[in-house]
């Protein structure tokens, strides 16, 4: 198994451009869950979900849009990049019945 | 509003010698809390969490709901722990996490 795939693993962008950090899992999770980390503030919780159809914000949601159409897939798209945006994304899903969270490699994002 | 906080952003110890990450909440519910650790180029990975009250790797964990603490303890630190380690409270409806800032250990020889 796979486990959780993001891609890209890195990414260049200029303000103002869109983009879309793709992320999917092979484990059938229902729930899945984007984080970006910032250096001294820890890993933030920017959306969720808990399953297909189902989405929510969680600390940090300004400037991203999630959609989960699927149970395997949970992207992230940012529509007018800004350099606040510049970060490392995580991707995480666990199933509904354990607390332990899954994590993809991350996407490291810069935002000129 | 929930927090997790990791006071240390860098510890250093000696191989051999305890180290204790620690680890400081709040929150007004019932808390479930856990350690992950990221290791040197590899993901984020659950190290443990307070519900199952186990030791891995030689790392226990113990919640003080008085003092609202988790501190991560190991008696003998060994260099293969070198890594990030993160804090992270799962809120009341289950659905979010809340992680702390990391603190990151350095096993020296």
């Amino acid at each position: 198994n796979a486990g959780v795939t993001q891609t890209p693993k890195f990414q260049v962008l200029k303000t103002g451009q869109s983009m879309t950090l793709q992320c999917a899992q092979d484990m059938n999770h229902e729930y899945m869950s984007w984080y970006r980390q910032d250096p001294g503030m820890g890993l933030r919780l920017i959306h969720y979900s808990v399953g297909a159809g189902i989405t929510d914000q969680g600390e940090v949601p300004n400037g991203y849009n999630v959609s989960r159409s699927t149970t395997e897939d949970f992207p992230l798209r940012l529509l007018s990049a800004a350099p606040s945006q510049t970060s490392v994304y995580f991707c995480a899903s666990r199933p509904r019945e354990n607390e332990k969270l899954f994590f993809g490699s991350g996407t490291q994002l810069s935002v000129l | 509003a929930q927090r997790v906080t990791q006071p240390e952003k860098l510890l250093s110890v000696f191989k051999g010698a305890p180290v204790e990450l620690k680890c400081n909440y709040s929150y007004s519910g019932s808390p479930e809390l856990f350690w992950y650790v990221q290791y040197s180029r590899q993901r984020l990975q659950l190290l443990l969490r307070h519900i199952s009250r186990e030791s891995i790797k030689g790392f226990t964990a113990d919640l003080n709901k008085g003092e609202t603490s988790f501190h991560l303890k190991k008696p003998f630190a060994q260099e293969e722990d070198s890594a990030m380690y993160y804090c992270a409270l799962r809120a009341y409806n289950f659905n979010k996490f809340y992680f702390g800032s990391g603190t990151k250990l350095n096993v020296k020889p």
